[in-house]
Parts: C-alpha cells; sequence; structure tokens
C-alpha cells in the first residue's frame, strides 16, 4: 500500500538554527509530494509541491523541500528557523489518483 | 473570497443522534474533501468529490454520508453518532484534484458523548 512516512513525532530547534522535517514515501511510479502547516485550532496550509523537474521546490514562508528518488524522501527544510515556525507539518502523497494520503505529522517547536 | 467555510465550529452530540456538517467554497472548485483529524493519526479522508453530483468514500467512510447538489457545497451527513467519531473535520477544496493545492476550512470539532 502507498503511504507517507514521517519518523519524527516532534523536532525541536533553536531559532535561527537550520531546520529538518523528514518524510519518506512508498510508492511506484511518479509521487505527487506536497507539504502541509497546521496552525493551533486551524486548517492546514499548502507549503509546497513536487510534481516534476528540479528536485529542489520552494514554497512559501521560506521552506524548500527536496525530492530524493534513490532514498524516497522529501525532506522538509528551512535554513534558519523561527519561533513563528512552530506548528505541525504535514507530508502528503498524492497515492497516484485525485485523493491525498498524508503522513501523521510532525510537531516543530522552535525555541527562542 | 471567503474561501472554504465550514459550520458549526463545535458541537457536542448524544449517542445515536444525527447532523448535517455544512461547507462549502466560494472559488468555483471542482474537487471538495472531507477529513477526519484525531490525535496523532494525521488526517484520514472520508469523502470526496469530483464535480456536482459525484461522490466516492475515501479510507473511513463508514457512519458518513455525503451529497454534492451544487459545485458550492459538499455536506457530511452523521446519521447515528457514536463516541467513535468524536474528532475534529475538515472541508477542503481543489481546483483540479491532488495535482493541485487543497484549500482547508477551519474545521468543526465534534465530541459525541
Amino acid at each position: 500500500a502507498q503511504s507517507v512516512a514521517q519518523p519524527e513525532d516532534q523536532v525541536n530547534v533553536a531559532e535561527g538554527n537550520p531546520l529538518t522535517v523528514k518524510c519518506t514515501y512508498s510508492v511506484s511510479g511518479n509521487p505527487y509530494l506536497f507539504w502541509y502547516v497546521q496552525y493551533p485550532n486551524r486548517g492546514l496550509q499548502f507549503l509546497l509541491k513536487y510534481i516534476t523537474g528540479d528536485n529542489l521546490v520552494k514554497g512559501s514562508y521560506g521552506f524548500e523541500a527536496e525530492f530524493n528518488k534513490s532514498q524516497t524522501s522529501f525532506h522538509l527544510k528551512k535554513p534558519s528557523a523561527l519561533v513563528s515556525d512552530s506548528a505541525l507539518y504535514f507530508c502528503a502523497d498524492d497515492h497516484n489518483t485525485d485523493k491525498l494520503i498524508f503522513g501523521t505529522g510532525t510537531r516543530l517547536q522552535v525555541f527562542p | 473570497n471567503a474561501g472554504v467555510t465550514q459550520t458549526p465550529k463545535f458541537r457536542i452530540l448524544k449517542i445515536g443522534q444525527s447532523m448535517t456538517l455544512q461547507c462549502a467554497q466560494d472559488m468555483n472548485h471542482n474537487y471538495m474533501y472531507w477529513y477526519r483529524q484525531d490525535p496523532g493519526m494525521g488526517l484520514k479522508l472520508i469523502y470526496y468529490s469530483v464535480g456536482a453530483g459525484i461522490t466516492d468514500k475515501g479510507e473511513v467512510p463508514n457512519g458518513y454520508n455525503v451529497s454534492r447538489s451544487t459545485t458550492e457545497d459538499f455536506p457530511l451527513r452523521l446519521e447515528l453518532a457514536a463516541p467513535s467519531q468524536t474528532s475534529v473535520y475538515f472541508c477542503a477544496s481543489s481546483l483540479q484534484g491532488a495535482v493541485d493545492e487543497q484549500f482547508f476550512g477551519p474545521g468543526t470539532r465534534l465530541t459525541v458523548l
């Protein structure tokens, strides 16, 4: 079965340091991969997506993600974390259909 | 544009009661989705629709029903509420399906006692 995995429940990072939130996918063919962010008591917001082309995808709020086919990964990164980046982050895969399969989420905590 | 709106924001139901969660979008999106979010479980797709008059089941459809009579509205019906349906429900829409970003509503927090 196709799925995405987010191996870390929580990631802690100091403000100003680089951050990485990990995601791996399990799929045959060419996946469509997404990152969404959820702030407390809010719906999810789109950050970025990989459909095809350049493996490095840039998105909102200074975030970027690198598609790595050999490692089946799509890690979310940011060069310098902000306290306001603290939120719940979800990786998702389109499942080669019109439906998204979401990972279980990673809570990012950025400390001042 | 209001985007995706959901009502109500909160609701407490007794076991066996029924209710409809409302969802509307004003972006003329073809695709609409209903998800439930349980702690530590991510989002699970309940039902989705690729256009007016067309609906299909997602991962966890049992206990729910949907209809899509217009492009704008996609209500979710709970017929016999059970404690297992306690969750936060999100509606979302997109223009062309999964290849496009989904726009999410603010959610409905439902408790079944």
